[in-house]
Parts: structure tokens; C-alpha cells; sequence
């Protein structure tokens, strides 16, 4: 399974556009690239999946240069309730069926 | 979207005694679940990965004899942690996901203190 690799932290203002890149330079052909976000105490909350290039839906974008070895989360304008750990996961299917491993994720400090 | 809940949300057990926590989807059939465990400040770590009706596949390091692991139906899945002590209370995560779609869907957490 590709290992990733994330900033332990970042900080942020309320407003800002925060971009939290990803490197897993041993992606697979297979493996899809997803994000997840994680409050204190709670199950982690889908984000986006991607492929390749560019994805987006009503919270982010994620960018996937052509390479894949690494990602982009980025969130537009980030409020005091986006503080939480984010994770980049890729999953694949193999022979034991498909499996997906946490890396250290991200901890985003938004600050007033 | 789809949810997955479990339960209980938190429990406390004395050590030594066994603790079942439920995981199920609700509004979609599981083919495969997974139980992750986590430690404060820590990332999820993968324990198990079940598939309907087989048995499950325990990651290197995790002791399948203390935690049983039973995927029954689609839509129900168990953890069992047995002969409980203190070093097992952590915040206990389970997820599923529907037919070969990439997408997990993850439950909101059990939290096991053993004392």
C-alpha cells in the first residue's frame, strides 16, 4: 500500500484558502486518493476522491497533478469549525480485497 | 449520505470482563467493514477487515483471539474485546463500505474505558 506523507500541522485565519498537499510516491495504478476529516472524538468525515486532476464539490478541491505522487486538498475559505485533523488515504484493491491505511494526517489551527 | 452507526457510543468495563461493540450500516448493504482503533493524538490504526459472512482478516499486531471479529450480515458487524485491561481503552472506530465503491463510511466512534 502507498504510504502518505502530510504536514504534522498548519495554521490558518478565518477566510483564508488553506492548501494541505499530500505525498504518496508509491501510488498505484488502481488507487484512488481520498480525504477525510476528523473532529475530536468522532468518526471521520468523507471530504472528496479523486483520480487525476481536478475534483470538486461544495466544501474543496482536490488537485492531482498528472504524476499522481502527490495531492492537493484545498479549502476555500475556512471557518473557526474547520479546525480537525485531515487525512489523505489511498486505497486500492489486492488480493486481500480492498484496504485503505490512515497516515499521521494534518492538524488545521484556524485562528479568529 | 450513507451512515453508519455504533454502538455503544461510550462504554466503561471493569478489566478482565468482555465488552461487544456494534457497527451497522444503515440505509446500505456492507460488503466489507473495517475496525480501526485510536489513541489520543494519534491517527487511526487499522485492526480488522471483514467481509460478510467470512472470516476476518487482522492486521499484523493485533491479537485475533482478544478481538473478535463478526460479520454476520450486510449490515451488521461486531467487535468483541475480550478479557478487557486498562491498555485496550481506546476510542474504537468501525467503517463499511458498499459493493467495490472506494468511498468508507465511518461511524461515529465507541469510546472503551476499561478500569
Amino acid at each position: 500500500l502507498a504510504k502518505t506523507t502530510q504536514p504534522i500541522s498548519m495554521d490558518s485565519y478565518e477566510g483564508q484558502e488553506v492548501n494541505i498537499t499530500c505525498s504518496h510516491n508509491n501510488i498505484a495504478t488502481n488507487d484512488y486518493i481520498t480525504w477525510y476529516q476528523q473532529f475530536p472524538s468522532q468518526g471521520p468525515r468523507f471530504i472528496i476522491q479523486g483520480y487525476k486532476t481536478k475534483v470538486t464539490n461544495e466544501v474543496a478541491s482536490l488537485f492531482i497533478p498528472a504524476d499522481r505522487k502527490s495531492s492537493t486538498l484545498s479549502l476555500p475559505r475556512v471557518s473557526l469549525s474547520d479546525t480537525a485533523v485531515y487525512y489523505c488515504l489511498v486505497g486500492e484493491f489486492h488480493t486481500g480485497g480492498f484496504k485503505t491505511i490512515f497516515g499521521a494526517g494534518t492538524r488545521l489551527f484556524v485562528k479568529a | 449520505g450513507a451512515v453508519v452507526s455504533q454502538h455503544p457510543s461510550r462504554v466503561i468495563c471493569k478489566s478482565g470482563t468482555s465488552v461487544k461493540i456494534e457497527c451497522r450500516s444503515l440505509d446500505f448493504q456492507a460488503t466489507t467493514m473495517f475496525w480501526y482503533r485510536q489513541f489520543p493524538k494519534q491517527s487511526l490504526m487499522l485492526m480488522a477487515t471483514s467481509n460478510e459472512g467470512s472470516k476476518a482478516t487482522y492486521e499484523q499486531g493485533v491479537e485475533k483471539d482478544k478481538f473478535l471479529i463478526n460479520h454476520a450480515s450486510l449490515t451488521l458487524s461486531t467487535l468483541t474485546v475480550t478479557s478487557a485491561h486498562p491498555e485496550d481503552s481506546s476510542f474504537y472506530i468501525c467503517s463499511a463500505r458498499e459493493g467495490q465503491s472506494y468511498e468508507q463510511y465511518f461511524g461515529p466512534g465507541t469510546r472503551l474505558t476499561v478500569t
